[in-house]
């Protein structure tokens, strides 16, 4: 049974451009979620999508927007890229979008790295 | 708003040796609370979580209790192998919520 799983492992972007991250959710999961990382420090959540509609979204610009695909899988695009946005962007996927008690399962990551 | 509190690390410990890493919250209502583990080059697992006051979560030998209370929930083990050494992160769903607040993370090393 194959996990969560997201490409590319590494990116190197610069200053303005723009990237597309994707995820696969874990089979039989509806629900996925994008986290930011930044070196040393905890996941940030971005956004949640569900139904291919974005659901709840965190403290991130509209820079940062998404997609959900009618197999579930997503995309996470980052627009007018700064330096700052350089980190591990992780991809969680659950079933259904309730209740916070259900696991989320993580995928190993994107490395982004803007220079 | 929402937000989780996590010991400062990185914290190094002899094998055998008694583990606690602490975690306090900030959240209303009742949320539902994590300890998320993240071994070299792998993603973050789920280690264990309790989703009311006085629930105790435990795996693979480690445990947290949900302390209302004290708005705590530290994370404890009382012998830690070598194979423990990861970064853990504490964290929370708030009530009615999807998304999860993590805390910074501690970094554990085990030596032999």
């Amino acid at each position: 049974d194959a996990g969560v799983t997201q490409s590319p492992t590494h990116l190197i972007k610069t200053r303005g451009q723009q990237v597309t991250l994707r995820c696969s959710p874990k089979s039989g999961h509806d629900t996925v979620s994008w986290y930011q990382q930044a070196l040393g420090q905890g996941p940030q959540f971005i956004f949640q999508y569900y139904e291919e509609e974005e659901r709840q979204r965190g403290n991130f610009p509209d820079r940062f927007s998404g997609h959900q695909f009618p197999n579930y899988s997503s995309e996470l695009n980052v627009n007018a890229l700064l330096l700052g946005d350089s980190a591990l962007y992780l991809c969680a996927s659950r079933l259904g979008p309730g209740g916070g008690s259900y696991e989320q399962y993580f995928g190993p990551g994107t490395r982004l790295t803007v220079t | 708003g929402d937000s989780v509190t996590q010991m400062e690390g990185p914290v190094t410990l002899s094998e055998e040796a008694f583990l606690t890493i602490n975690c306090t919250y900030t959240a209303t209502g009742y949320p539902s609370l994590f300890w998320y583990v993240q071994y070299p080059g792998e993603g973050l697992q789920l280690l264990l979580k309790a989703t009311k006051a006085d629930d105790k979560g435990s795996n693979k030998g480690f445990e947290a209790t949900y302390r209302k209370e004290t708005t705590s929930f530290h994370l404890e083990k009382g012998s830690v192998q070598v194979s423990d050494s990861a970064v853990y992160f504490c964290a929370l769903s708030p009530t009615g919520a999807n998304n999860l607040f993590f805390g910074t993370g501690t970094r554990l090393t085990v030596i032999p």
